[in-house]
């Protein structure tokens, strides 16, 4: 079946640093998601990218969809404590999702 | 946007009980939702895709008999957890669709299991 991995699994940044997680499907996907999750919390959808080579803005995080439409960035600049929690993408291969491995980020003051 | 609750958020039972969990789109008409089980520090791992008025689609591997799931209306998707082990104690989070073929899913806050 399809499956959805990202690195890193863990990523431990000193505040104002950059971050970057990465998303590699291993089919083709006809969109991809990302949601955060917050330590306790449950899944909040971010974006959605949908054409090969797309990228979106919102603010500090730049998502990235690759040209196979098999993988994704995510990447924030200048992280802040508020970024803390785990980052999925989530790719959709028909009717359902697979989410990915995750990434959990930890902001250091 | 659209929401989606879930009841109970919390749940501590003893072994051998049934647990029922509620999932309700609040603000739309949800044709299609999802079940999701989350083990700690683990993604999230689809159980099931719920169809109103139809029966639940299961990923492999998940025990029909002992997720029973129900769809009776375009708001309210349930998902019973029948005699409960331990190894059962999850975060169930439940999810939605507004419209057929719309990508994007609603998530619920999600209910947490606890078996004794």
């Amino acid at each position: 079946g399809q499956q959805v991995m990202q690195i890193p699994q863990y990523q431990h940044v000193q505040e104002g640093e950059d971050f970057t997680t990465y998303c590699n499907s291993s089919t083709t996907l006809s969109n991809i998601q990302w949601y955060k999750q917050r330590p306790g919390g449950h899944p909040v959808f971010l974006i959605q990218l949908v054409k090969s080579g797309e990228v979106k803005k919102q603010k500090r995080l730049t998502f990235q969809f690759g040209e196979a439409k098999k993988n994704s960035s995510l990447h924030i600049t200048a992280t802040q404590t508020t970024d803390v929690g785990t980052y999925f993408c989530a790719g959709d291969g028909g009717n359902k999702l697979t989410f990915g491995t995750g990434t959990q980020l930890k902001v250091e003051l | 946007g659209a929401v989606v609750s879930q009841h109970p958020s919390w749940v501590i039972c003893k072994s051998g009980t049934s647990v029922k969990i509620e999932c309700r789109s609040l603000d739309f008409q949800a044709t299609t939702m999802f079940w999701y089980r989350q083990f700690p520090k683990q993604s999230l791992m689809l159980m099931a895709t719920s169809n109103e008025g139809s029966k639940a689609t299961y990923e492999q591997g998940v025990e029909k008999d002992k997720f029973l799931i129900n769809h009776a209306s375009l708001t309210l998707s349930t998902l019973t957890v029948t005699s409960a082990h331990p190894e059962d104690s999850s975060f169930y989070i439940c999810s939605a669709r507004d419209r057929p073929n719309q990508e994007t899913q609603y998530f619920g806050p999600g209910t947490r299991l606890l078996v004794l």
